[in-house]
């Protein structure tokens, strides 16, 4: 059974700082990964998707990074704001076509202070 | 981009009462519709594969005859949460799947609080 780690769990830093968030799986034989953001009491916001043959991905200020072979990826955000406070979440979906539902982990909490 | 609408956005009900929530594909049609759960400060955790005029699959330790899950169309599933109780008091979301493989939009969640 699939099963993703995030590490840490929970991450405060000043503004402007630099940071980036782990995420691990137990699991190689996977189609993509994803990771999202969470604001308090809200749904899922979708932040980047890499496909199991591409290495990383990029948006704006962020950057997603897989190694699949070792069951790793991490999230890099440059820059960071405090608009970027959020929950981060990772999430895998097995090997299949992406027909089925994803394996999330528990996130990290992240505060940026003003 | 996809969107994906969930009605109500909260809801509270009396324990012992049936909860219908709406999951709807506004822009694109999805065959495979997904519903997860989450508990405060856990993350989601699949409960059910929705498929367009079939049985919905269920995991493991989700009642099948608690959640009822129909998916009629090709832009609506519902979940109905039979006989609630307060356990079942959560952030559920649904998700559907387009005709790009293994990209699936998520609903922005109902809240559920059973009394």
């Amino acid at each position: 059974k699939q099963e993703v780690t995030q590490i840490p769990a929970a991450l405060s830093v000043p503004e402007g700082e630099n940071l980036v968030l782990n995420c691990s799986f137990t699991d190689s034989a996977i189609y993509n990964l994803q990771w999202f953001r969470q604001d308090p009491g809200k749904g899922l916001t979708s932040l980047l998707l890499i496909q199991s043959s591409q290495r990383e991905q990029t948006s704006g200020r962020l950057n997603a990074s897989l190694d699949k072979s070792s069951g790793r990826s991490t999230l890099y955000i440059a820059a960071s704001q405090p608009g970027d406070s959020a929950t981060y979440l990772c999430a895998v979906s097995p090997s299949g076509g992406g027909a089925d539902g994803l394996t999330f982990g528990k996130g990290t909490h992240l505060i940026i202070q003003p | 981009g996809a969107v994906v609408s969930q009605h109500p956005s909260r809801v509270i009900c009396k324990s012992g009462t049936s909860v219908k929530i709406e999951c709807r594909s506004l822009d694109f049609q999805a065959t495979t519709m997904f519903w997860y759960r989450q508990f405060p400060k856990q993350s989601l955790m699949l409960m059910a594969t929705s498929n367009e005029g079939s049985k919905a699959t269920y995991e493991q330790g989700v009642e099948k005859d608690k959640f009822l899950i129909n998916h009629a169309s090709l832009t609506l599933s519902t979940l109905t949460v039979t006989s609630a109780h307060p356990e079942d008091s959560s952030f559920y979301i649904c998700s559907a799947r387009d005709l790009i493989p293994g990209t699936q939009y998520f609903g922005p969640g109902t809240r559920l609080l059973v009394l």
